[in-house]
């Protein structure tokens, strides 16, 4: 079936420091969201991309809208807060939602 | 408020017993989802519901069936649960129009079956 594969799997940054993270395809999808879980375990909504990019705050997300095979979610400037799992979420034609397994961002002092 | 409400939030069953998952939401969405999430496989699909009386299967509907009969209500069971359903469960709802088809999740449930 469909996959979707997120890099890395665990990343840890220094606050203020920048970083990007990624989800790939196995086939053409119609969108993505991204979703971060914090330690208590809530999933928020962070992005729904039908395509380009969208901006809140620190965070910007892109979906190739070319071959709609990956997406990525950009952190500027992180801080002790963003620390969580990030879960990207695609969606083919067929309208099924397939999560990556995520990714597992820690920020230091 | 919008908001996915999810009871119980913690639940121990016995291998055997017949478990309720209830999840609520109160933005008259019409699909509504059923997800598990374990350690490194992150979160799988097992109903969605895309209005009352309307549900299929997601990818692992085996051993769970559900019910929906009111919009804002949709509920997850297991007939006769097994220790392989130990999971973190989590209920989410959309629109399901365009833009607007963000998921927004409960809190989750943590059913532990010994």
């Amino acid at each position: 079936g469909d996959q979707v594969e997120q890099s890395p799997s665990a990343l840890s940054l220094h606050e203020g420091t920048d970083s990007a993270l990624r989800c790939n395809f196995t086939t053409t999808m119609r969108s993505v969201q991204w979703f971060r879980q914090n330690s208590r375990g809530s999933l928020i909504s962070l992005f729904y991309l039908a395509s380009g990019t969208k901006e809140n705050g620190r965070l910007k997300s892109a979906f190739d809208s070319k071959e709609r095979r990956y997406s990525t979610l950009h952190i500027r400037d992180a801080q002790l807060e963003d620390s969580g799992t990030y879960f990207c979420a695609a969606e083919n034609a067929g309208a099924k939602l397939t999560f990556g397994g995520g990714t597992r961002l820690t920020v230091r002092p | 408020d919008m908001k996915v409400t999810q009871m119980p939030r913690y639940l121990i069953k016995r291998m055997g017993e017949n478990v309720l998952l209830e999840c609520g939401q109160d933005m008259s969405h019409e699909t509504m989802y059923w997800y598990r999430q374990d350690p490194g496989l992150g979160l799988q699909l097992i109903y969605i519901s895309y209005d009352v009386d309307s549900n299929s299967e997601g990818d692992i509907p085996k051993g769970y069936r559900v019910s929906r009969k009111k919009r804002e209500h949709f509920s997850l069971i297991l007939d006769s649960a097994k220790t392989n359903q130990t999971s973190v469960y989590f209920c989410a709802s959309s629109s399901g129009q365009g833009d607007a088809e963000t998921l927004y999740f409960g809190s989750g449930t943590r059913l532990t079956v010994l």
